[in-house]
């Protein structure tokens, strides 16, 4: 089945610490997305890469970084320098200038 | 700069009622828009889309929008809302030019609850 695949879907981290959530497709689509969501706050924009091995900030890129070194995926760190990690992590995918197909997402909680 | 209200926060309809949802976009030229739904703890999943033509456009689970460039809204609609409908729904624009072609810009969401 072609998809977008995130995972953990649960993540734990404790203060000081640097996490990496990992997003996959197999969908061929050139361009992916990060983004953050906070109740009430909709999706914000962290990181996106409209191709391999090049990416560009979003709206809150500051505390995270990313790689782009396949098609396929698309891994987000969460640094120690993210002051309030604690949300729901939502990658996307998409044939360029389309609509974004979405991955089902991963909570971080910090500790 | 581009942006996008949802004016309503939460919206409860009984079962079998009509539904619209209101957005309202600030885009400087014609916009790509969209329709999301999400169910807690889920990814979000395109309900529709419009990119040109037919000013209404008809989308799944029966849901239809309907774009209108002099009010700068594009209102989703569904003529009887089943219990399953309860979830986030969220309104995007997208932007069509410059090095960000193709980013989707999206509002705060509308959360429905539906009553027996």
């Amino acid at each position: 089945d072609g998809g977008i695949t995130q995972s953990p879907k649960y993540l734990f981290r404790k203060e000081g610490q640097n996490v990496t959530l990992s997003c996959e497709q197999n969908l061929n689509h050139d361009a992916m997305y990060w983004y953050r969501q906070d109740p009430g706050q909709g999706l914000r924009l962290i990181y996106y890469s409209q191709i391999v091995n090049d990416f560009q900030k979003g709206d809150i890129a500051e505390g995270y970084s990313v790689s782009r070194e396949k098609k396929e995926s698309f891994p987000l760190t969460v640094t120690s320098a993210q002051k309030n990690p604690t949300a729901f992590y939502l990658c996307a995918s998409s044939p360029r200038y389309n609509e974004q197909f979405f991955g089902p997402g991963t909570r971080l909680t910090v500790l | 700069a581009q942006s996008v209200t949802q004016p309503d926060i939460h919206i409860t309809v009984s079962e079998g009622a009509s539904l619209e949802l209101r957005c309202n976009y600030s885009y400087g030229a014609t916009p790509y828009l969209f329709w999301y739904v999400q169910s807690p703890g889920q990814g979000l999943q395109l309900l529709l889309k419009y990119f040109s033509g037919d000013t209404l456009v008809q989308g799944i689970k029966g849901f239809e929008a309907e774009f209108k460039r002099s009010q700068s809204s594009f209102n989703l609609r569904k003529p009887s809302v089943h219990w399953s409908d309860a979830a986030e729904y969220f309104c995007a624009v997208g932007t069509n030019y410059g090095g960000s072609q193709g980013n989707l810009i999206f509002g705060k969401g509308t959360k429905l609850s539906v009553k027996p």
